[in-house]
């Protein structure tokens, strides 16, 4: 089945520690998504990618980074400037036709 | 800024119920709007999704109608059962990037 898998399903991240969370999809879209989760807020975009090699930041871009040197990959680092990290990510990606996929999320906790 | 109202934020209903669930956004300048469906600690599911040029679309006990030029859309669920329970978030596309911008939910409870 076509779909998007996000690994680990939780993490967790000590102060100061970059992290990486993997995001592949077997669906042969283009453009890919990292969400980010918060109680109360709402789903919140951080970096997009339309294409190989290329991104963009998006609304919380702020200690995060991304890669995108395959299409089917697009892993996002949650660096140590990023001061509150605990959230729930969420990778998604896109084609116009037929709408948003999602992953099941990753859980991150700051211990 | 495109700002997506999701109303009520909380629904109790008894099984059997017919109920609605409704949506509106500021801009509507969309390519399109999906339904998701969230479990507890999961993913989003994709319910349905509308096109800027369609009204309505359907998909077993699920109706979503969109409004565009007055910003809105509605989700009708028929004969609600306590499967449906969970968190129910609309979503518009826009923009060059097409990204999503969100509702914060309606929280469904449908009591057995």
């Amino acid at each position: 089945d076509g779909g998007i898998t996000q690994s680990p399903k939780y993490l967790f991240r000590k102060e100061g520690q970059n992290v990486t969370l993997s995001c592949e999809q077997n669906l042969n879209h283009d453009a890919m998504y990292w969400y980010r989760q918060d109680p109360g807020q709402g789903l919140r975009l951080i970096y997009y990618s339309q294409i190989v090699n290329d991104f963009q930041k998006g609304d919380i871009a702020e200690g995060y980074s991304v890669s995108r040197e395959k299409k089917e990959s697009f892993p996002l680092t949650v660096t140590s400037a990023q001061k509150n990290p605990t959230a729930f990510y969420l990778c998604a990606s896109n084609t116009g036709t037929y709408g948003y996929t999602f992953g099941s999320g990753t859980r991150l906790t700051v211990v | 800024k495109q700002e997506v109202t999701q109303i009520p934020a909380a629904l109790s209903v008894p099984e059997g119920e017919n109920l609605v669930l409704n949506c509106s956004f500021t801009d509507s300048a969309i390519y399109n709007l999906q339904w998701f469906r969230q479990d507890p600690g999961k993913g989003l599911t994709s319910l349905l999704l509308i096109q800027s040029s369609q009204r309505e679309q359907t998909s077993g006990r699920l109706n979503a109608s969109l409004d565009k030029s007055s910003g809105r859309s509605t989700l009708y669920i028929a004969a609600s059962q306590p499967g449906d329970s969970a968190t129910y978030l609309c979503a518009v596309v826009e923009g060059s990037a097409r990204q999503l911008t969100f509702g914060s939910g309606t929280q469904l409870t449908v009591l057995p």
